[in-house]
């Protein structure tokens, strides 16, 4: 059985960091591409990152810089770090495999990240 | 930056056939997957390639596109289809999701 579990949300202060991670199991991480999907609170889901087989990363405009996406194939698990917490980055964090033809077949069931002081 | 468009809210009687449409600039070039997200869970994968469904999916639930549209439909709706929907396409290496549309099954 596939399954994601995401973990290392919390409460954070703006400008802080905070890295999460995504155990997986039931397939090996490294032969699929993996993303990171955020939903804030009563809003709809947003991309925040991509990590491809080959090891390239992917990251939309509004997280580029600030966020690092990185995978670890001993541990089977998959990584965010997140620098330059702002406000607009509080959600809930998924996990997120597709298969070859970039379908999101299997999702964890979130992280919930807060910044706020 | 590219993007997809749905309703906010789409209202449905139980037994009867439920739209949600999906736009984008030439959406039809591109496969679209739909994604059905009950309140207070993850989402999972309804149609994936515009009308492809997962082992598990029932037949009530289709997916076309063409042209500037996506659409999924749900047919003899139940209430356990009360959910919100989106759709999703990949644009340049990047992800897209539509806004997402509430479906209301009265």
């Amino acid at each position: 059985e596939v399954r994601l579990v995401e973990s290392g949300g919390g409460l954070v202060q703006p400008g802080g960091s905070l890295r999460l991670s995504c155990a997986a199991s039931g397939f090996s991480l490294s032969a699929y591409d993996m993303h990171w999907v955020r939903q804030r609170k009563g809003k709809g889901l947003e991309w925040v990152s991509s990590f491809g087989t080959t090891g390239d990363s992917h990251y939309p405009g509004s997280v580029k810089g600030r966020f690092t996406i990185s995978r670890e194939n001993a541990q089977n698990s998959l990584f965010l770090q997140m620098n330059s917490l702002r406000a607009g980055d509080s959600a809930v964090y998924y996990c997120v495999r597709s298969s070859n033809n970039g379908v999101f077949d299997s999702w964890g069931q979130g992280t919930l990240v807060t910044v706020s002081s | 930056s590219y993007e997809l468009t749905q309703p906010p809210s789409v209202s449905v009687s139980p037994g009867q056939t439920a739209t949600i449409a999906c736009s984008g600039d030439n959406l039809g070039e591109r496969y679209v997957s739909w994604y059905q997200q009950k309140a207070g869970q993850s989402p999972v994968l309804v149609i994936f390639q515009d009308k492809k469904r997962p082992s598990g999916i029932p037949d009530r639930l289709s997916g076309s596109n063409s042209g500037d549209t996506a659409t999924l439909t749900i047919s003899g709706t139940q209430n356990m289809d009360e959910a919100d929907y989106y759709c999703q396409a990949w644009d340049s290496g990047n992800v897209v999701f539509g806004g997402g549309t509430k479906l209301t099954v009265l």
